[in-house]
């Protein structure tokens, strides 16, 4: 059984572009969420996508949208891209809507570096 | 707002030794996951221990929930250079969103 594949894996941009991220969850499963990690932060969560609507949202800017399609997968968007934005950031699928004991299984991310 | 602390923050040990990384939270939680991450990898699910008390084995592994579910221990005996990486503990808000705590960066010297 494939894992979550997250593309690109490495991306580089400057201030001000905009960049979008892709992942394809694990076959069958239905949530995808997103989170962002840097060395000061840790892992910090973004968003929530089940059945292509957002479930759950952090506490980032409007610069971070993200969807997600009727196959499950899902892509975010960063725009107007900040030197702040550069970490790694990285997917996760469930089967279901996170319960209690729902285990998130994560991609490798993509580390975006913004010059 | 609900916050995971971990400590230590970094640990080198040399391959043979023991050791014990916590998580503590500001609040109590229904269940705590840990994880751990690998350099170049995304975190992999370890365990998930729901029950005050709970004491569960993964091989040299050990990991204790408090009984006032607010903390929680992971044990390694005889620490081999594959126990590298960071472990991270999870756990999952009213608001089902999971939150991770900054995680304890591990490094075993052969």
């Amino acid at each position: 059984k494939a894992g979550v594949t997250q593309t690109p894996r490495y991306l580089i941009k400057t201030r001000g572009q905009q960049v979008t991220l892709s992942c394809s969850p694990i076959s069958g499963h239905r949530s995808v969420s997103w989170y962002q990690q840097t060395p000061g932060q840790g892992l910090q969560f973004l968003f929530e996508y089940f059945s292509e609507t957002q479930r759950n949202k952090g506490n980032f800017p409007g610069r971070f949208s993200g969807r997600q399609f009727s196959n499950s997968r899902s892509e975010m968007n960063v725009s107007t891209l900040e030197l702040g934005d550069s970490a790694l950031y990285l997917c996760a699928s469930s089967l279901v809507l996170r319960q209690t004991n729902s285990p998130l299984h994560f991609g490798n991310g993509t580390r975006l570096t913004v010059t | 707002t609900q916050l995971l602390e971990q400590s230590p923050q970094f640990l080198s040990i040399q391959e043979g030794e023991n050791l014990t990384v916590y998580c503590n939270s500001s609040s109590v939680f229904s269940s705590l996951q840990w994880y751990r991450q690998e350099p170049g990898e995304g975190p992999v699910l370890l365990v998930t221990v729901v029950t005050g008390g709970e004491v569960k084995k993964l091989k040299r592994l050990t990991f204790q929930f408090g009984d006032a579910r607010k903390d929680s221990s992971l044990h390694i005996t005889a620490a081999q250079p594959g126990d590298t990486g960071l472990y991270l503990c999870a756990l999952k808000t009213s608001y089902d969103k999971v939150i991770f705590g900054p995680g304890t960066s591990l490094s075993v010297i052969p």
